[in-house]
């Protein structure tokens, strides 16, 4: 079975324009959290969908947001990119929203200069 | 407010050494307690998930305990190996599902 795989793995975009990382989850899985991990802040909770809909959002601006897709494939989009959103980008799948382990992808490392 | 500890926050052992890593969380309100592994730069490895209702678990040379009265979660990893270098994450899930993380435990084995 295949894990979970985000793309891409790297990017490098400037202060202002806006960015768009994917996430697939493992097959038969229905929920996809997302993550921020930063050296100074660690790993921060940014939002998860199941079925489609936003269950639990984190404590980031707006400018961060995110969709899920009927094959429960994820997006992620940060709009008027901040140095400070430089980050790797974590997704993590798993069976449904509540109780269930969670497994994570290699992420994507944004940097924003 | 749900926050999350981990302490020690690194920790370097000799080859073969049993250790103890100690995590605790304020609200013991969880639903589940998650341990993770990361490699440098890489994504997290799940290691042992425990359900609230559950007071341990088990995997080969790991065993992680949860106590909820105490908020306390101990990872104990028998007989270590240079290959267990690593940060070690615990993750508590919260109210609504929220999933906090505490800042970790660099662990290095020395061969």
């Amino acid at each position: 079975k295949a894990g979970v795989t985000q793309t891409p793995r790297y990017l490098i975009k400037t202060r202002g324009q806006q960015v768009t990382l994917s996430c697939s989850p493992i097959s038969g899985h229905r929920s996809v959290s997302w993550y921020q991990q930063t050296p100074g802040q660690g790993l921060q909770f940014l939002f998860e969908y199941f079925s489609e809909t936003q269950r639990n959002k984190g404590n980031f601006p707006g400018r961060f947001s995110g969709r899920q897709f009927s094959n429960s494939r994820s997006e992620m989009n940060v709009s008027t990119l901040e140095l400070g959103d430089s980050a790797l980008y974590l997704c993590a799948s798993s069976l449904a929203w509540g109780s269930y382990e969670q497994y994570f992808g290699p992420g994507t490392r944004l940097t924003v200069t | 407010k749900q926050e999350v500890t981990q302490i020690p926050a690194a920790l370097s052992v000799p080859e073969g050494e049993n250790l103890v890593l100690n995590c605790s969380f304020t609200d013991s309100a969880i639903y589940n307690l998650q341990w993770f592994r990361q490699d440098p730069g890489k994504g997290l490895t799940s290691l042992l998930l425990i359900q609230s209702s559950q007071r341990e678990q088990t995997s080969g040379r790991l065993n992680a305990s949860l106590d909820k009265s105490s908020g306390r979660s101990t990872l104990y990893i028998a007989a270590s190996q240079p290959g267990d270098s690593a940060t070690y994450l615990c993750a508590v899930n919260h109210g609504g599902f929220k999933t906090i993380f505490g800042a970790g435990t660099r662990l290095f084995v020395k061969a």
